[in-house]
């Protein structure tokens, strides 16, 4: 079956500091992988969507210098946010898409002290 | 503005009885529609979808009904149980494996026994 998986699970970080984030698809090839940020506040919130042989495109109040984002390969990617700061808090979810069917990890919960 | 929308925010049922979820959307091109389901501390998993070109899907005590006239459709979770107990996101789509998934704002089902 298709899973995603998605570590750390959560991290605990400075403000200031950068944390990174990985995402891997098993099972299937994705042909796209978005990341996402879940709060209580804003539901879901799209960071970028990354599609086989297209450029990263972000959404509007998120950017590459604050999330860079690599997608190697079909199977993998990261996220790093940096410089993170209190509203950088929340649960950052990948969803790797197959087709119309779009897989999510378990997500990385990030608290930022 | 809020392109996929959401009600109730919540509902509380009895073991038993059947959910109603319900959904709707502004943009005229989204056709793929999927539900997830999240539990607390977990990522959210593709439960059920349907494409416009249906008007039910059903999986089990699982079905969506779909009114591409009105843009809505609804989730009905029958013989609902205690486990079903989560927050439920209706998501759409437009067109093509990668364009970006639009959420709602979830509604928290409780079933009570």
């Amino acid at each position: 079956g298709a899973l995603v998986y998605q570590y750390p699970r959560r991290t605990i970080c400075k403000s200031g500091t950068s944390m990174r984030m990985e995402c891997q698809a098993v099972g299937f090839q994705a042909t796209s992988v978005a990341w996402y940020r879940q709060s209580p506040q804003k539901t879901f919130e799209l960071i970028a969507l990354s599609t086989v042989n297209s450029a990263i495109k972000y959404e509007q109040n998120f950017t590459q210098e604050k999330f860079p984002i690599s997608h190697p390969n079909l199977s993998f990617s990261s996220m790093t946010v940096l410089n993170a700061y209190l509203e950088d808090r929340g649960l950052y979810l990948c969803g790797a898409r197959s087709g119309y069917e779009q897989y999510f990890g378990p997500g990385t919960r990030l608290t930022v002290l | 503005q809020q392109q996929v929308r959401q009600s109730p925010q919540s509902l509380t049922v009895w073991e038993g009885e059947t959910a109603i979820l319900n959904c709707s959307y502004e943009d005229s091109t989204f056709n793929y529609f999927p539900w997830y389901q999240q539990f607390p501390g977990e990522g959210p998993a593709l439960l059920i979808s349907i494409s416009s070109v249906s008007d039910k899907k059903e999986d089990g005590r699982f079905t969506i009904f779909f009114n591409k006239r009105e843009k809505k459709l609804s989730l009905h979770i029958t013989d609902s149980q205690p486990g079903d107990s989560a927050t439920y996101f209706c998501a759409a789509s437009g067109q093509g494996g990668s364009a970006k998934l639009i959420f709602g704002e979830g509604t928290k089902l409780t079933v009570s026994s």
